[in-house]
């Protein structure tokens, strides 16, 4: 358990359907971020929060839409996904001054 | 701007043996290090990291790696591997200045201990 909780762990959604995922930190943190990891490819940072403000987004397609309503949630809002979307998606957090990030156990989503 | 390189994709190894993951970094500013390990269906765990100091650092199950400033690496190694090592190992670089850029992840190595 590292103190970041995502929901569900596992997701299976048609593309014209509309999902969340969400993360919960409990370890106080003040930045948060969702990443995507796909079969054979690296690591790929989607989003950034700061503080609850938007600090980084890596041209990520607009069928994800993140949300952040306080520094202990953050959400990822899916609809219209592409079966190139099914992966794992990963939570984060850290605090600023600090190095480490704690990684959630992520959602495995797949998209048919 | 910076990256990070693994350098084996995938590292096969008999338990008992020991074992070397590489990492090479560049980045135009100071960074910390880590080495973060990822179990089958989990999220990443962080296994040890490099912030000052000494620059050899150790986890509590064995692991150790070595910042080498010159050469801009910073090697995983166990002198004795154990089936439940088996995992993928990513290294990582984040700027000391957090305003300074995000972490950077290699593609990851895929450590496979076979009896």
């Amino acid at each position: 358990e590292t103190g970041v909780t995502q929901t569900p762990r596992h997701l299976v959604m048609g593309m014209t359907n509309k999902k969340s995922l969400k993360c919960e930190q409990h370890l106080g943190h003040n930045a948060m971020y969702w990443y995507k990891q796909s079969a054979k490819k690296p690591l790929e940072l989607m989003f950034v929060y700061s503080l609850e403000e938007r600090v980084e987004n890596n041209s990520v397609p607009s069928r994800f839409s993140p949300e952040c309503p306080n520094s202990s949630h953050l959400f990822l809002h899916l609809h219209t996904l592409q079966p190139e979307d099914s992966a794992l998606y990963l939570c984060a957090s850290s605090q600023e001054d600090t190095s480490e990030a704690f990684f959630g156990q992520g959602t495995r989503l797949t998209v048919v | 701007a910076q990256s990070v390189t693994q350098l084996d994709s995938q590292v096969p190894v008999f338990e008992e043996a020991p074992v070397e993951l590489r990492c090479n970094y560049s980045s135009s500013v100071s960074v910390y290090l880590f080495w973060y390990v990822q179990y089958p269906n989990q999220g990443l765990q962080l296994l040890l990291k490099y912030l000052s100091g000494s620059t050899l650092v150790e986890s509590i199950n064995g692991f150790e790696a070595e910042f080498n400033k010159s050469q801009t690496s910073f090697h995983l190694r166990k002198p004795s591997v154990h089936i439940s090592d088996t995992a993928e190992y990513f290294c990582a670089v984040r700027p000391r200045r957090f305003n300074a850029g995000k972490s950077t992840f290699g593609d990851g190595t895929t450590l496979t201990v076979k009896p």
